[in-house]
């Protein structure tokens, strides 16, 4: 079955910087597309990156352009978000999703990132 | 960036009874690129529809979608007391995702 398992989530000081991995298995991670979406605390879902499955196209939310990173090692089937320049406001958590077409059909149960002095 | 508009904001219903959940764009999506989620506290989202009107694999022939263009909508036929939870609609466009801001199912 298919799971999608996050790590490297935790506290960080405004300014920070983190970098998120998600551990893939029981698909073939090199066939399909990934999402990382975020979900502030009592607030609603907010994509923030996607990468094809070779890894030749990236798209961002403009609301982390130019600060957050998304990349991938199919040889691990580990997908990966570099995240620079941390804001309050980017406190949430970070979901890992499998793409299939242009819906995500399975989640990762997140891992929490907080921005905060 | 399409940005997309959900209603009611909360909907308060009784077991049995139908939901009609609204999600509007701010301008055309295609079908293809609509889908809907589900989420309950504490747990990931779920998908339910994707194309705007087909069901996910394993989804119950009780919750149905359908729309075009600019308005979508969700629709529970009768409600259950699991399908209590928060929708979300979904779209791609123009390099770009975009979520509605959820609509959540409460029991009356």
């Amino acid at each position: 079955q298919v799971q999608l398992v996050e790590s490297g989530g935790g506290v960080v000081q405004p300014g920070g910087s983190l970098r998120l991995s998600c551990a893939a298995s029981g698909f073939t991670f090199s066939s399909y597309g990934m999402h990382w979406v975020r979900q502030a605390p009592g607030k609603g879902l907010e994509w923030v990156a996607f990468i094809r499955y070779d890894g030749s196209n990236k798209y961002y939310a403009d609301s982390v352009k130019g600060r957050f990173t998304i990349s991938r090692d199919n040889s691990k089937n580990t997908l990966y978000l570099q995240m620079n320049s941390l804001r309050a406001e980017d406190t949430a958590v970070y979901y890992c999703a499998k793409a299939d077409g242009y819906e995500i059909d399975y989640w990762g149960q997140g891992t929490l990132v907080t921005v905060s002095s | 960036e399409i940005v997309l508009t959900q209603s009611p904001g909360t909907l308060s219903l009784s077991p049995g009874e139908r939901a009609t959940l609204s999600c509007r764009a701010s301008q055309s999506v295609s079908s293809s690129y609509l889908a809907w989620y589900q989420q309950k506290p504490g747990q990931a989202p779920r998908l339910l529809i994707y194309g705007a009107s087909s069901r996910a694999t394993g989804i119950p022939d009780r919750f149905s979608g359908s729309g075009s263009g600019t308005d979508f909508t969700l629709t529970i036929s009768r409600l259950e007391p699991e399908d209590f939870a928060v929708y979300y609609c979904q779209q791609y466009g123009s390099s770009q995702y975009t979520f509605g801001q959820g609509t959540k199912l409460e029991i009356k």
